[in-house]
């Protein structure tokens, strides 16, 4: 049974700064992996979709690797903004291919 | 519409009460996902529907949640004796085919409180 967690729960930091949220998952034979994000008492919106034969894939200042040997993804965002405080969470599909599983989020707060 | 759209954005009702939540997805998706969200929690897999069928129903919690989409468009969300435990953001996602690497889209969620 596929289970996703993420590390940290939450994340302070300055603007203009790079940073890292990690993300593990159980089962490494996953169809893909996702990234969201969801903004207070919003719904969740898409950020990157990394295919099982990718390693990476970015979009604008968001870059997301996948290593399935190791269970784990990453998502780097560089020179963060405030506009970029939100929750990410990331998930993966269960063996059926019907429900994602979404870990717990990271809730990233960016200071101007 | 232009996107998945859920109502009533809130909802309180009284323990033992009958809810319904509704979901008009994105006009011809034919893949729906309904999710739970409790606070600080990643949201739970409820029930997949491909067209009218639920095509996965294996995350609803017991036989209390139980949800249609006859037409293959809206969906609607019924939970029968609410408990306080149902309190949580309950979700609605569409993708176009329901293949595994289409993007879903999400509504903003109806916010259900049983007191």
């Amino acid at each position: 049974k596929q289970e996703v967690t993420q590390i940290p729960a939450a994340l302070s930091v300055p603007e203009g700064e790079n940073l890292v949220l990690n993300c593990s998952f159980t089962d490494s034979a996953i169809y893909n992996l996702q990234w969201f994000r969801q903004d207070p008492g919003k719904g969740l919106t898409s950020l990157l979709l990394i295919q099982s034969s990718q390693r990476e894939q970015t979009s604008g200042r968001l870059n997301a690797s996948l290593d399935k040997s190791s269970g784990r993804s990453t998502l780097y965002i560089a020179a963060s903004q405030p506009g970029d405080s939100a929750t990410y969470l990331c998930a993966a599909y269960n063996q059926a291919g019907t429900a994602l599983i979404f870990g717990k989020g990271t809730t990233l707060s960016v200071s101007s | 519409g232009a996107g998945v759209s859920q109502t009533p954005s809130n909802k309180v009702t009284e323990k033992g009460k009958y809810v319904e939540l509704r979901c008009d997805p994105i006009s011809g998706h034919t893949a729906l996902y309904w999710y739970r969200q409790s606070l600080g929690q990643g949201p739970e897999f409820l029930i997949y529907f491909q067209g009218t069928g639920a095509a996965d129903d294996s995350g609803l919690p017991n036989d209390r949640f139980f949800a249609v989409r006859p037409e293959g468009s809206v969906s609607t969300l019924k939970i029968q004796r609410t408990e306080r435990g149902d309190s949580a953001v309950y979700l609605c996602a569409s993708s176009l085919n329901g293949h595994i690497d289409e993007k879903l889209f999400f509504g903003s969620g109806t916010q259900l409180s049983v007191l």
